[in-house]
């Protein structure tokens, strides 16, 4: 079955302890991106990934690094969590070609920072 | 920048009624695709329905179409007999076209529907 598969699906951590949201896909697809979503806000990307070693930032990257190590997998790390990245986070990939390609979402990760 | 403007936080609608959903954009570019999402209290987003702006013929998937509105950058999603599963989170989002050399999506911030028994 082609999917996204997000680690873990809940957590709940203190400000400072360092975390890693996995990613992986199985379609491989190149394209590969982050999300938060917060009320009233909609969506915002974080980063993404065109490849592997290929990263690069999206609208709000702050307090965020990710790594693209292997095409399947798109860790997000937060090296000092606040309570300001309280969020559900998105994982998604896309076949990079030409034409109206579909995006795989992730079931989504709720993080806590306390 | 692109935008994607979604200005009904909640729309409700009585079980086997119709229902639209507004979304607006804003974009230079002539070449982009449009999406509606559902997001139901599972959180997983749900692909509804796409659109590609360089068809005129507006998108229909069973229940679901659009009325996409090119000159006036107006994209909204008509759900018809509406059912008690369509309650959900619905986002509206643009992503620029290939050429572009941009991936991203650009997404609203979502209407939650209601749908009355």
């Amino acid at each position: 079955e082609a999917q996204v598969t997000q680690n873990p699906r809940y957590l709940i951590t203190v400000t400072g302890k360092k975390l890693t949201v996995t990613c992986s896909q199985n379609m491989n697809h190149e394209y590969m991106s982050w999300y938060r979503q917060d009320p009233g806000l909609g969506l915002r990307q974080i980063y993404y990934s065109m490849n592997v070693e290929v990263t690069d930032k999206g609208d709000v990257p702050e307090g965020y690094k990710v790594s693209r190590k292997e095409k399947r997998n798109f860790p997000l790390i937060l090296e000092s969590p606040s309570p300001n990245q309280t969020s559900l986070y998105f994982c998604a990939s896309r076949y990079a070609g030409l034409g109206n390609t579909e995006a795989f979402f992730g079931q989504g990760t709720r993080l806590t920072v306390v | 920048a692109q935008t994607v403007t979604q200005s009904q936080p909640e729309m409700s609608v009585q079980e086997a009624e119709t229902v639209t959903l507004s979304c607006t954009y804003d974009t230079s570019e002539s070449d982009y695709y449009l999406f509606w999402y559902k997001q139901p209290p599972s959180r997983q987003m749900i692909l509804v329905i796409r659109q590609e702006a360089y068809k005129q013929q507006n998108a229909t998937e069973n229940r679901f179409s659009v009325n996409f509105q090119k000159a006036a950058k107006s994209f909204s999603l008509k759900i018809s007999d509406s059912q008690l599963g369509d309650a959900a989170m619905y986002f509206c989002a643009y992503r620029p076209g290939t050429t572009s050399g941009t991936y991203k999506y650009i997404f609203g911030t979502g209407t939650r529907l209601k749908v009355l028994a």
